[in-house]
């Protein structure tokens, strides 16, 4: 059973808002995790650490379009005011003893 | 600025060895990890290992267990994966990335620009 779920593809317009979703497996509930984009042909980049409690660390010019929050298993990534070099690939990690260092399997975005 | 630089794309046939080295600046190179991240082809980012630059600790993916081998020089900033008997579905970009852990894993919060290895017959 995959520690974290993602859904494959997401979609949203121009301007709107998409909130993309990565599901940590039962008794992984509290983890932290991390964003990543990766745009294509490009290499990833880091775009926050996410905790259980919602509170999130954007990293180095990360725009505040970009917002985290979690409930439960659930961790979120809401970008907002879409643009069109937000398509990109989405991928959230998460760590720990025992579960090393894994990614969930990706979500790909598609500005329309 | 943080900057990883890694070694140029490589192509190489089947059962070789490939040695990839990620050069480090801009931060103190001995207070964070290195871990190493492949994406093949139509597949999704994959973790292969993680070495503390602090204390020396590695930690390895079983799938990579025995294949691969992380290693670092702190008199250039650099880290350095070997990966060897390479098969086709080896062939994949290769990237480093700054882990937050310097003692166990953390999360990724810089990369570097990747490296194509391509494994042929």
């Amino acid at each position: 059973q995959p520690e974290l779920t993602q859904s494959p593809s997401a979609s949203a317009s121009l301007g709107a808002s998409v909130r993309l979703t990565c599901t940590l497996a039962p008794g992984f509930s509290s983890y932290a995790i991390a964003w990543h984009q990766q745009r294509p042909d490009k290499g990833p980049r880091f775009l926050m650490k996410l905790n259980s409690d919602g509170s999130h660390n954007r990293g180095d010019g990360v725009p505040d379009r970009f917002s985290g929050s979690s409930s439960g298993a659930d961790r979120y990534l809401t970008i907002s005011s879409l643009q069109s070099d937000d398509e990109a690939d989405y991928y959230c990690q998460t760590w720990g003893t025992g579960i090393h260092s894994l990614f969930g399997g990706g979500t790909r975005l598609t500005v329309l | 600025q943080v900057q990883l630089v890694q070694s140029g794309a490589e192509v190489k046939n089947l059962g070789a060895s490939v040695r990839v080295s990620c050069k480090a600046s801009g931060y103190m190179f001995t207070k964070y990890g290195i871990s190493w991240v492949r994406r093949a082809p139509g597949q999704g980012l994959e973790w292969l290992g993680w070495i503390s630059i602090y204390n020396g600790n590695i930690k390895y993916a079983r799938k990579f267990q025995g294949r691969v081998t992380l290693t670092t020089d702190t008199s250039t900033s650099t880290a350095y994966m070997e990966l060897r008997s390479l098969g086709s579905d080896d062939t994949a970009v290769y990237y480093c990335a700054r882990d937050q852990g310097a003692y166990s894993f953390n999360e990724f919060d810089f990369w570097g620009q990747g490296t194509l290895v391509t494994v042929t017959s």
